[in-house]
């Protein structure tokens, strides 16, 4: 597709339930990028792929939280025992040339919301 | 580490006014900056950056920033504010070490009033 394609855009789940996050980047694009965004802030960041592998997952709150990226293109993020801290917008971004300059391609997101 | 603050959660301008948002920075490292704007229910967009050139960086839609290291600001103006600007806007500082992190101010949602 022409953007970085997010689904669900929108998830609603119980308190302890398993959820799957998944992001399709622009064509050719090498880095992928998940941030999480709560609300009234800014976003967060989650985890970078640089091709198959992460490169960084520093930005992963805690166990309960992983990403893979198997054939380098499409990223999946994975929740398990969600709690209703998890609930927050998580934004998929992707590049063919890295943070450092700046110019990520964002999706809209998947606005995840856990009771 | 790195961090920007944005002084306003909200400015408010009328169609036709110029547009302030402030942004500061925080960084052990000569930084690179960026804004970033979100429309309702669109993923976000780069307005500009800047990256150690000239100081004073223009971006879409007739949006430009200034870079003053004297200050540790990077504000983003635009002379003539327009219906379509309306939107939240994120300062943003690049980690100068690697290729992953970005770090968001808050934002500043932009009103613009007719």
């Amino acid at each position: 597709g022409a953007g970085v394609s997010q689904t669900p855009s929108n998830k609603v789940t119980e308190k302890g339930k398993y959820v799957e996050l998944r992001c399709d980047p622009i064509s050719g694009h090498t880095a992928l990028y998940w941030y999480r965004q709560s609300l009234g802030q800014g976003p967060e960041f989650l985890i970078y792929f640089q091709g198959t592998g992460a490169a960084d997952d520093s930005g992963l709150p805690n166990d309960r939280f992983f990403a893979v990226r198997p054939e380098g293109s499409v990223s999946t993020l994975k929740i398990q025992r969600t709690e209703r801290g998890d609930s927050a917008v998580y934004l998929c971004a992707s590049s063919n040339r890295g943070g450092r300059t700046g110019e990520l391609f964002f999706g809209e997101g998947s606005r995840l919301t856990v009771l | 580490a790195q961090s920007v603050t944005q002084l306003d959660s909200h400015v408010s301008v009328s169609e036709g006014t110029p547009v302030l948002l402030r942004c500061n920075y925080s960084s052990s490292y000569s930084p690179s900056l960026f804004w970033y704007v979100q429309h309702p229910n669109k993923g976000l967009q780069l307005l500009l950056k800047y990256t150690s050139a000239a100081t004073l960086v223009k971006g879409i839609n007739g949006f430009e920033a200034e870079f003053k290291k004297s200050e540790t600001s990077f504000h983003l103006t635009k002379p003539s504010a327009h219906m379509s600007d309306a939107a939240e806007y994120f300062c943003v500082v690049s980690d100068p070490s690697g290729y992953s992190t970005l770090t968001f101010g808050k934002g500043t949602m932009l009103l613009v009033s007719p």
